[in-house]
């Protein structure tokens, strides 16, 4: 069974500082999908990033990247230089490629994360 | 732009009321999915759908059916609302074609009282 673990409930920062959200994930499947996922105070969750399973390469974007170590199965999020803006909650999920899917992703508990100016 | 639109942000229900909660995606996706979201639960899925008529259970389907007669419109129902399904009720949709991610609507905050 497949399993995402966010040990950090709650982070809080002062804006400019550099924060790391962990993510640990768990499968028996060879090709899988990670993605991160941001929910502000408004509500509707917005898709950051997907990874598969074979692409170990970390991304940048921004102040955003992303580090995926298939030898620890984490997939952690850092943002650089933290924003009031960042203020959310943040979920990382995990998806196993098989027929019986239908592109069904198991989600963290999510890290809430509050930027203070 | 991409869209999951939900029928209520907001709806107030008393007990033994039977709700509906609908969910439109206008992205022609194969794949729709009803979640609930509950503090320091995250989110657990209640039923998901991969074509219209098929469903699945989630991890937490009692108390909850839903119906799926269009594509693009995908329908939860709880048959007799009770106090503990207050919660927030999130509607997605995905591609069929491989793993993509999913794209939610804005909530239904829901209080049963």
């Amino acid at each position: 069974a497949q399993k995402v673990t966010q040990a950090q409930t709650e982070i809080s920062v002062v804006e400019k500082e550099d924060v790391t959200l962990d993510c640990v994930y768990e499968t028996r499947d060879t090709t899988y999908y990670l993605f991160w996922y941001k929910q502000p105070p408004s509500g509707e969750l917005v898709f950051l990033i997907r990874r598969n399973s074979f692409d170990e390469q970390n991304e940048i974007s921004g102040r955003y990247s992303w580090n995926f170590q298939k030898s620890t199965s984490s997939f952690n999020f850092t943002i650089t230089a933290s924003q009031v803006v960042d203020s959310a909650v943040y979920f990382c999920a995990l998806s196993e490629l098989n027929n019986t899917n239908a592109g069904k992703s198991t989600f963290g508990d999510g890290t809430t994360l509050t930027v203070k100016p | 732009d991409v869209k999951v639109t939900q029928s209520s942000r907001y709806l107030v229900k008393r007990t033994g009321e039977k709700v509906f909660l609908e969910c439109v995606q206008d992205m022609d996706h194969e794949n729709m999915f009803w979640y609930r979201q509950d503090p320091g639960l995250g989110l657990r899925l209640i039923y998901f759908s991969y074509d219209v008529k098929m469903k699945e259970k989630g991890d937490i389907p009692e108390g909850y059916s839903v119906s799926r007669e269009k594509k693009e419109r995908f329908s939860l129902i709880l048959e007799s609302a009770s106090t503990s399904q207050t919660s927030m009720y999130l509607c997605a949709s995905t591609s069929g074609e491989t793993v993509y991610e999913q794209y939610f609507g804005p909530g239904t905050r829901l209080t049963v009282t």
